[in-house]
């Protein structure tokens, strides 16, 4: 039972490509967040999203956007992409909760190459 | 910055229980600790959260001092599935969304389970 679907597991882009990356949870979260994981410096937050049309930049926002218009849908926009954004991309979700911990449920990932 | 120090790697037989340990000794009051693991190309797996108390669920243990300065997160019977990179990550309590949702990742440790 899949709750974070990220929309292809691969994909081959070449340089100045506009790159759409989309993810859908069926969990209801509020909050939505895209990594990148590279080897060596791990995860890294790009953006995250705790409500519809709202945005808030991570660690490393440069030369990334993002789009919620749905609360189930967080895409990752590379506006052209470049060799050096080559990783895996995550997205996670996750609910609001007043107090206590709960847990991040991630997709399995898309793994990018611009070529 | 990652909060938390890990071992880089560790090994353990099958069957046998796995213990991995976390430091944390910056850890505020209301700071919970969590675990995750990456098995490799998927997405960060969530295992087990605890603020003070000892904590198990159907996956895993995890020990946490009185001090709260250091957990340990024990997988008790340790298979070859449970191969991955096991991170422990603090933060606080749930909110509204904003950056103190944000999970950091630090750089985890490698349990390679041998046969």
């Amino acid at each position: 039972d899949v709750k974070v679907t990220q929309s292809s597991r691969y994909l081959v882009k070449r340089t100045g490509e506009k790159v759409f990356l989309e993810c859908v949870q069926d969990m209801d979260h509020e909050n939505m967040f895209w990594y990148r994981q590279d080897p060596g410096l791990g995860l890294r937050l790009i953006y995250f999203s705790y409500d519809v049309k709202m945005k808030e930049k991570g660690d490393i926002p440069e030369g990334y956007s993002v789009s919620r218009e749905k609360k189930e849908r967080f895409s990752l926009i590379l506006e052209s992409a470049s060799t050096n954004q080559t990783s895996m991309y995550l997205c996670a979700s996750s609910p609001i909760r007043r107090g206590g911990g709960y847990g991040y449920t991630f997709g399995s990932g898309t793994r990018l190459t611009v070529v | 910055d990652a909060k938390t120090t890990q071992p880089p790697s560790m090994d353990c037989a099958e069957g046998r229980a796995a213990n991995l340990p976390c430091n944390h000794s910056t850890i505020s009051g209301n700071e919970y600790v969590y675990w995750y693991r990456q098995i490799h190309s998927q997405g960060p797996q969530y295992i087990i959260h605890g603020l003070k108390n000892n904590e198990t669920n159907e996956m895993a243990s995890l020990i946490i001092t009185e001090d709260r300065k250091s957990s340990t997160l024990i997988l008790p019977h340790a298979t070859l599935r449970d191969t991955a990179v096991y991170y422990c990550i603090v933060r606080p309590p749930g909110d509204y969304g904003g950056a103190t949702n944000k999970l950091i990742f630090g750089t985890g440790t490698l349990l390679a389970v041998q046969p």
